[in-house]
């Protein structure tokens, strides 16, 4: 099956740096990107949609100058938190979707496991 | 609003059979996914219904009632590994999925 990958997986920081975590799709072409977000024991909260070469669509409530989204390629989206606090210490999840659409072709990345001190 | 509820814990014998159930109100159906995710890992696709009926994938079934906007995943011979959490999800008219807070199942021996 298509293979997502992201890095890094996990990651600590100090508050007030940026995070940059990548997004790939190794063996498909991903026209679309999601980005999610999971708190402990919750269910996956979309952040944002990524379309190649256009800007992400944010979900209501996610701040698009805080959690910067670029899909430079149809391979690679990438994620970068700015300023990160503890609040934002959380697992990232990317998901890339081939073809046409339809959730059934919506893969996941392993995630990003963030922790700011 | 849109609305997907499943139960939140459950617990069963291995090689047992558990039933999950998922109940959703959302603003048009544009099919519905069952999906596991173990403890720190991201989500892995088990299932896809957009017909009424029963989907059979080996030990892992699902079922639809979209007049009743009801699903379950039937999960058989259940292994130590089956283990995880179960989301339901459902893609609706915007082909946008909304993700219910998933079902964690517990095997015990």
């Amino acid at each position: 099956g298509a293979v997502v990958s992201q890095h890094p997986s996990r990651v600590i920081c100090k508050s007030g740096t940026s995070v940059k975590i990548e997004c790939r799709s190794l063996d498909f072409q991903a026209t679309t990107m999601f980005w999610y977000r999971q708190f402990p024991k919750q269910s996956l909260m979309l952040m944002a949609t990524s379309n190649e070469g256009s800007k992400a669509t944010y979900e209501q409530g996610v701040e698009k100058d805080k959690f910067l989204i670029n899909h430079a390629s149809l391979t690679l989206s990438t994620l970068t938190v700015t300023s990160a606090h503890p609040e934002d210490s959380s697992f990232y999840i990317c998901s890339a979707e081939a073809g046409t659409g339809g959730a059934e072709t919506q893969y996941f990345g392993p995630g990003t496991r963030l922790l700011v001190l | 609003g849109q609305n997907i509820d499943q139960p939140t814990e459950m617990t069963a014998t291995e090689g047992a059979i558990v039933q999950i159930n998922c109940t959703y109100q959302t603003s048009g159906f544009n099919g519905l996914f069952w999906y596991q995710q173990h403890a720190g890992e991201a989500p892995t696709f088990l299932s896809y219904n957009v017909l009424d009926g029963l989907e059979e994938k080996g030990r892992f079934s699902s079922f639809l009632s979209r007049s009743k906007g009801y699903s379950y995943l039937l999960l058989k011979e259940l292994q130590m590994k089956d283990s995880a959490s179960y989301l339901c999800a459902v893609m609706d008219s915007n082909y946008q999925l909304i993700w219910g807070a998933g079902t964690k199942l517990i095997i015990k021996p």
